[in-house]
């Protein structure tokens, strides 16, 4: 069946680092890619999303590139803030499939 | 602030309780969506509706249930709850619930089952 396999983590970065957080995906068709991210305690919120293959989905200095020939669908953002420290989510929407979720720790 | 909310935001009952959360989706939104999310199993969708009727169903054990009624607000039913079920549980909602839409989640209810 289809899934989504996200880098585990917990990741841990000091302030303006590069930051990657992997995903890659098995589905069927061409399935629409989301980013969503959850602040503590609070519910999850869409990050980015991209609907077909080579198209860049970006917001917050965060962005992803859906690439159909790797099936991933990797999270980047150039500088990282203290701000920025959330559990990221992967997502398919083939059966709304969520990956493990990876918290992200930005220290000053 | 999504524009979902849910009710109670946390829960405490016993096992073999039965209990009822409740959602309502964006103002517009046609579509609800129910997930648990756990340490164990991570984010896991239960089930959708739209417009009152069932479009897809999740990982939704028999003891739950679900409705959606005709002000679009939606109830998840938990029912005989074990310890297992205590978890975080979205309502989740979108405009028509079509596969490239955004889902917007509420904050969620935590259930914690003694």
């Amino acid at each position: 069946g289809d899934s989504v396999t996200q880098m585990e983590g917990p990741v841990t970065l000091s302030e303006e680092a590069f930051l990657t957080i992997n995903c890659t995906y098995t589905a069927t068709g061409y399935p629409s890619l989301f980013w969503y991210v959850q602040y503590p305690g609070e519910g999850l919120q869409l990050l980015l999303k991209a609907t077909k293959a080579d198209d860049k989905g970006s917001n917050k200095g965060f962005e992803a590139t859906y690439r159909k020939e790797t099936t991933s669908f990797h999270l980047e953002k150039g500088s990282v803030q203290v701000s920025d420290s959330a559990v990221y989510f992967c997502a398919l929407n083939n059966d709304m499939r969520f990956g493990a979720g990876t918290r992200l720790t930005v220290k000053p | 602030d999504s524009g979902v909310t849910q009710t109670p935001k946390h829960l405490i009952t016993a096992t073999g309780q039965r209990v009822t959360l409740r959602c309502s989706p964006r103002s517009g939104d046609l579509s609800v969506y129910w997930y648990q999310q756990s340490l164990d199993q991570g984010l896991q969708f239960l089930i959708q509706y739209y417009n009152g009727e069932e479009r897809a169903k999740g990982n939704i054990l028999e003891r739950f249930s679900a409705q959606q009624f005709p002000d679009l607000h939606s109830e998840l039913n938990l029912s005989s709850l074990e310890l297992g079920d205590s978890a975080l549980y979205f309502c989740a909602s979108s405009v028509e619930g079509g596969r490239e839409e955004t889902q917007y989640f509420g904050p969620g209810t935590r259930l914690l089952v003694l």
